[in-house]
């Protein structure tokens, strides 16, 4: 249990465009969704938190009219990173949990890799 | 206060050896510890979690130990594999959780295990 996937797994795209990547709690609601960015040999950078229906939360120095963040549902949040440039390439995490407190665990996804040209 | 130190940042063992990573904390309000495996291009999985309350947790060759009083943790995995090589991910929970929000993780920088054959 307790599956997380992420669409896409890798894409490229031009600069200037906009990328839209998904995350979905498969077997499980996730009240709660982080969203990370992992640069090479590097440690987890959490961009935002989302809860299902509200505003994403976001840390110090993520512009969120960069960073569209939509949490529509218990299963589904989405990443939009628009108008894209090549410093935006990095590996995109996910992660949820269900926000029981016996657990307190997170669930990540398998990443997705972005390749702006 | 929020950070998690994680040494070494790179390990290389021999097959069957011992890996140990060593991971401290500054916040007394952390309440849940979780080591993260993570292999290159995909997301971490959770490896094994402690909380306070003891001061070992054993699954199968992984083992963490606890110390509350010197706030530190480790990770030791007992005849380390090749298919053991990974980067390994030290968190800590901070509880009650920020905003109200789900749990939210700190992570450690990592450490990038090399088992030898």
């Amino acid at each position: 249990g307790a599956v997380v996937s992420q669409h896409p797994s890798w894409v490229i795209c031009k600069s200037g465009t906009s990328v839209k990547i998904e995350c979905r709690s498969l077997d499980f609601q996730a009240t709660t969704m982080f969203w990370y960015r992992q640069f090479p040999k590097q440690s987890l950078m959490l961009m935002a938190t989302s809860n299902e229906g509200s505003k994403a939360t976001y840390e110090q120095g993520v512009e969120k009219d960069k960073f569209l963040i939509n949490h529509a549902s218990l299963t589904l949040s989405t990443l939009t990173v628009t108008s894209a440039h090549p410093e935006d390439s990095s590996f995109y995490i996910c992660s949820a949990n269900d926000g029981h407190s016996s657990t307190d665990t997170q669930y990540f996804g398998p990443g997705t890799r972005l390749t702006v040209l | 206060q929020q950070q998690v130190k994680q040494s070494p940042q790179s390990l290389i063992v021999q097959k069957g050896g011992i890996s140990i990573i060593n991971c401290a904390y500054e916040n007394t309000a952390f309440d849940y510890f979780p080591w993260y495996q993570q292999f290159p291009g995909k997301g971490p999985a959770l490896l094994i979690a402690i909380r306070p309350d003891v001061s070992e947790k054993k699954e199968g060759r992984f083992t963490i130990s606890f110390n509350k009083s010197a706030k530190q943790f480790s990770l030791h995995i007992m005849d380390s594999q090749p298919g053991d090589s990974a980067t390994y991910f030290c968190a800590a929970n901070p509880s009650p959780p920020r905003d109200n929000y789900g749990q939210n993780f700190v992570f450690g920088p990592g450490t990038r295990l090399s088992v030898l054959p």
